[in-house]
């Protein structure tokens, strides 16, 4: 099972339309967890920090479950410039592991 | 203004000639680390260094070396590149490896013929 995975999507959402996914992680001790948002092969940015008991930052919501061992993503009211790549990254034993990125693509 | 920089930004060489990619952050951070961007595999780490003169191997760390003199500077060093080398790199800093974000060079893309 790999470290972190992700459904690469693309996830094709209208405009103004919510739009989830969800990351899975296989080691248990992990201890933080992430989601970066990347645009077309630029450098990614944190997007924001996933906190055990779920956060919320604008349209965008972060939840954890640790018994299944997922992360989540929710984008509210989808604008065209939330077109990017968002990957799940996971923080355990001094190093950081990447998912491969959910491609979002927001259609007018 | 903080950041990352890498340099160069876009390199074409060839099988076997030595490379090095630099990387330099003005944040006076302790954890530096490199990893490559492949289609369909994702960021994966190379090597990481919590700080000066401590370097460690990441997951993929076959093929190439670091150094970690200063603190600032973090260079990713092909002694001998192959055509599988050919990526797009990423340098990232972090205040230390328990801090949450990390910061992203703008990319280094590599093709190695």
């Amino acid at each position: 099972r790999k470290e972190v995975e992700q459904d690469p999507g693309p996830f094709n959402v209208p405009e103004g339309a919510t739009v989830a996914f969800n990351c899975t992680y296989s080691n248990s001790a992990s201890q933080s967890f992430f989601w970066y948002r990347q645009d077309c092969r630029k450098e990614p940015k944190l997007l924001m920090s996933v906190y055990s008991s779920g956060n919320e930052d604008g349209r965008f919501t972060a939840q954890l479950n640790r018994a299944s061992q997922y992360i989540s993503l929710l984008i509210r009211d989808s604008k065209l410039s939330d077109s990017a790549t968002y990957l799940c990254v996971v923080k355990g034993n001094n190093r950081l592991a990447f998912g491969k990125g959910n491609q979002v693509v927001v259609i007018p | 203004e903080a950041q990352v920089t890498q340099n160069p930004r876009y390199l074409i060489t060839v099988t076997g000639k030595k490379l090095t990619v630099t990387c330099s952050q003005n944040m006076n951070h302790e954890y530096m680390s490199w990893y490559r961007q492949d289609p369909g595999l994702g960021l994966r780490q190379i090597y990481y260094s919590m700080n000066v003169e401590v370097t460690d191997k990441g997951d993929v760390p076959e093929g190439y070396k670091v150094s970690r003199k200063e603190k600032r500077n973090f260079p990713l060093i092909l002694e001998s590149p192959s055509p599988n080398q050919t990526s797009l790199y990423f340098c990232a800093s972090s205040l230390d490896v328990a801090q949450e974000t990390q910061y992203f060079g703008p990319g280094t893309r590599l093709l190695v013929l």
